[in-house]
């Protein structure tokens, strides 16, 4: 099983709703990364989890809330968001955590398409 | 500032041709280069590159890396329509490999 999965696909929320994104890779994967992407631009990184401990964390706005349960799952917490937060959001994992030396190959979720209204 | 540039950003080709997309960056501390294609939605992994002048291939892509010029080539022989997609280079950094920079992509179509 190489895969990535995110739920749901796709996602209409208004600015008041707290919502969820959620992924999970059963590859044994050790860290797992959320990234953002807007229409014709390359993948922004959001937060990095190592070993299930929050090892990067871009300067995102504290309305995006990171969570990793255990080692193969990750959530997205979501609230109060602006419009401007609208685009596809990418759930990846790594084989290895930080330090390792693989950890730049990265396995990529099909994304949750998200408009905020 | 780190930053990786791709050329062309878009390029229209018709099926049977061969393409070479650029990725050229000015990084700190380099660690490796890697591709990836993105069709949809989900990137996938194509190639990762450490060492100047060693070609990798996969069928019909092949990628080299030149550290000497601050780039890399991926080429694709005999087009296919299957290969329409944007093509996305990336760099690792020796501090925080986890944190790849990415260029703004290609968007490769091929035409029957």
């Amino acid at each position: 099983d190489t895969e990535v999965t995110q739920t749901p696909k796709h996602l209409v929320m208004g600015m008041t709703n707290k919502k969820s994104l959620k992924c999970e890779q059963h590859m044994g994967h050790r860290a797992m990364y959320w990234y953002k992407q807007k229409a014709k631009k390359p993948p922004e990184l959001m937060f990095v989890y190592s070993y299930e401990k929050l090892s990067i964390n871009e300067s995102v706005p504290s309305r995006f809330s990171p969570e990793c349960p255990n080692s193969s799952l990750l959530n997205l917490h979501l609230h109060a968001l602006q419009p401007e937060d609208s685009a596809l959001y990418l759930c990846a994992s790594s084989q290895e955590g930080q330090g390792g030396s693989t950890n730049e190959k990265l396995f990529f979720g099909s994304g949750t398409q998200l408009s905020v209204l | 500032e780190d930053k990786v540039v791709q050329s062309p950003l878009s390029l229209v080709v018709h099926e049977g041709d061969t393409v070479t997309l650029n990725c050229s960056y000015e990084v700190t501390n380099f660690r490796s280069l890697l591709w990836y294609k993105q069709e949809k939605k989900a990137p996938t992994f194509l190639f990762m590159l450490t060492s100047s002048g060693i070609e990798k291939k996969s069928g019909r892509l092949s990628s080299i890396l030149d550290k000497k010029e601050l780039s890399s080539i991926l080429n694709i022989t005999a087009t296919q329509t299957g290969d329409s997609a944007i093509y996305l280079c990336a760099v690792g950094l020796i501090q925080g490999a986890q944190k790849l920079v990415f260029g703004q992509g290609t968007r490769l179509t091929i035409n029957p």
